[in-house]
């Protein structure tokens, strides 16, 4: 399964919304539990990632209800509000509905 | 807490042989998948390999299959990737990472670099 995500890079002025997508070559929607095999990932330079979501919108603990993650099959999205200067990254989406891939990243920036 | 520490890592010449390990603590190891993912310098992230929680079953990326070997030791709570016939661009951050149920990662170790360079 090949995912893709966009844009690659994503400038946004404080206090606004950011909106990434996430494209999954097939449907990760699993019919028997109802459940979106895709996950987010929060990765600041120097850092390991730090998972946001899981099952495309199940928050982690912690995580900031400002960040939402919304979508199902082929098509997904990690949504940030109220854009804090914190929030600067690379997101990563990724499947866990056959083997494991990640998307190639979309670097946040805040302006 | 969760804690993910890896070691191993280092410079090594094309086609010879590399052992990463991976100690956890914090939470009860035999009860999680674990896995390995890569980030090449300025890269995304590549997942290279996973492990049931009881070593049963194991799978590979394509990248690294019949290269590489993931492999768990639940008495001591390590993660190991023995990894051989090393390429220029298995050179990486190899991160150890816990599992959670079909497969997201829940916990990140901080990494070990791997340099495959003659």
């Amino acid at each position: 399964i090949v995912v893709t995500q966009s844009p690659a890079l994503l400038t946004v002025s404080l206090g606004e919304r950011a909106t990434i997508y996430c494209r999954s070559s097939q449907s990760l929607f699993y019919s028997s539990n109802n459940k979106d095999y895709l996950a987010w990932y929060q990765q600041k330079p120097g850092q390991p990632p730090k998972l946001l979501f899981s099952w495309a919108s199940t928050r982690e603990s912690g995580v900031p209800d400002r960040f939402s993650g919304g979508g199902s099959g082929t098509v997904f999205t990690l949504t940030i509000t109220s854009l804090r200067a914190e929030d600067a990254a690379v997101y990563y989406c990724q499947q866990y509905y056959t083997s494991y891939s990640f998307g190639q990243g979309t670097r946040l920036e805040i302006k | 807490q969760v804690q993910l520490v890896e070691s191993g890592g280092g410079v090594v010449q094309p086609g010879r042989s590399l052992r990463l390990s991976c100690a956890a603590s914090g939470f009860i190891f035999s009860d999680y998948g674990m896995q390995w993912v890569r980030q090449a310098p300025g890269k995304g992230l590549e997942w290279v390999a996973i492990i049931w929680h009881d070593g049963s079953k194991k799978y590979h990326a394509d990248s690294v299959e019949g290269r590489f070997n993931i492999a768990r030791d639940n008495s001591k709570n390590i993660l190991t990737l023995q990894m051989s016939s090393l390429r220029v661009d298995d050179t990486a951050v190899y991160f150890c990472a816990r599992g959670r149920s079909s497969g997201y990662v829940d916990y990140w170790g901080r990494g070990t670099l791997v340099t495959v360079s003659s």
